[in-house]
């Protein structure tokens, strides 16, 4: 079965101050993956998205690592402003049948606080 | 360019009651999903269309949900009858293609459902 696991399940940090989340999954085959940020009472927007062959993948503050032998990944915020609060979701994709599947995590819930 | 689409915002129901829920995705977008998020946990796949096609509904409980998908274009997810476990967010997303290329999916904003 198809599984994506996140920790922490939440975090609080200071205005200003770097974190990393974590993600393992169990998805096969694997085709992609993705970090989704979902503030409060909207729905998911993509952050990054790697695929195999990718490592590393930055956006602005954001910075998303993943290890295909490991099946992990981690997403780093630097320098975390006010505005970071939210949900952080790992999506993770494959492909069966011709058609992408995707595997949700349970999300990290960030508090940035000044 | 137009996001995904969805109404009610909002919908406070009792239980036993039927609701429907309508999304209007992305123009052009070929694969729609619906999703079901309860509080403090991840979004589950209820329903994926191709088109005007399922692609997957093995999580959709189809003694009480149904979708449709007419014409391949919007969608309307039913709950009859609705039952206390269902109070939830219900998302729509679409995305251009599900070939042999990974696409980002666009998720609307979604209803935020309260059984009672």
């Amino acid at each position: 079965k198809n599984q994506v696991e996140q920790s922490p399940q939440s975090l609080i940090i200071l205005e200003g101050k770097n974190c990393t989340l974590q993600c393992n999954y169990t998805v096969s085959p694997f085709s992609n993956l993705r970090w989704y940020k979902q503030d409060t009472g909207r729905g998911p927007v993509s952050l990054t998205i790697m695929t195999f062959s990718e490592n590393t993948k930055s956006n602005g503050r954001y910075t998303a690592t993943l290890d295909a032998d490991t099946k992990q990944s981690s997403l780093h915020i630097t320098a975390s402003q006010l505005s970071d609060s939210a949900s952080y979701i790992c999506v993770v994709s494959s492909f069966s049948g011709g058609y992408q599947k995707v595997t949700f995590g349970t999300g990290t819930k960030l508090q940035v606080i000044p | 360019e137009a996001g995904v689409a969805q109404s009610p915002r909002y919908k406070i129901i009792e239980k036993r009651q039927s609701v429907a829920f309508w999304c209007n995705p992305i123009s052009g977008h070929a694969t729609l999903y619906w999703y079901q998020q309860i509080l403090g946990q991840g979004p589950k796949l209820l329903i994926q269309f191709q088109n005007n096609g399922v692609v997957d509904d093995s999580q959709l409980p189809k003694d009480r949900f149904s979708a449709e998908r007419l014409k391949g274009v919007d969608s309307t997810l039913k709950i009859q009858p609705a039952k206390l476990e269902d109070s939830a967010v219900y998302l729509c997303a679409s995305s251009p293609r599900t070939y042999d290329r990974p696409e980002t999916q666009y998720f609307g904003p979604g209803t935020r459902l309260l059984v009672l």
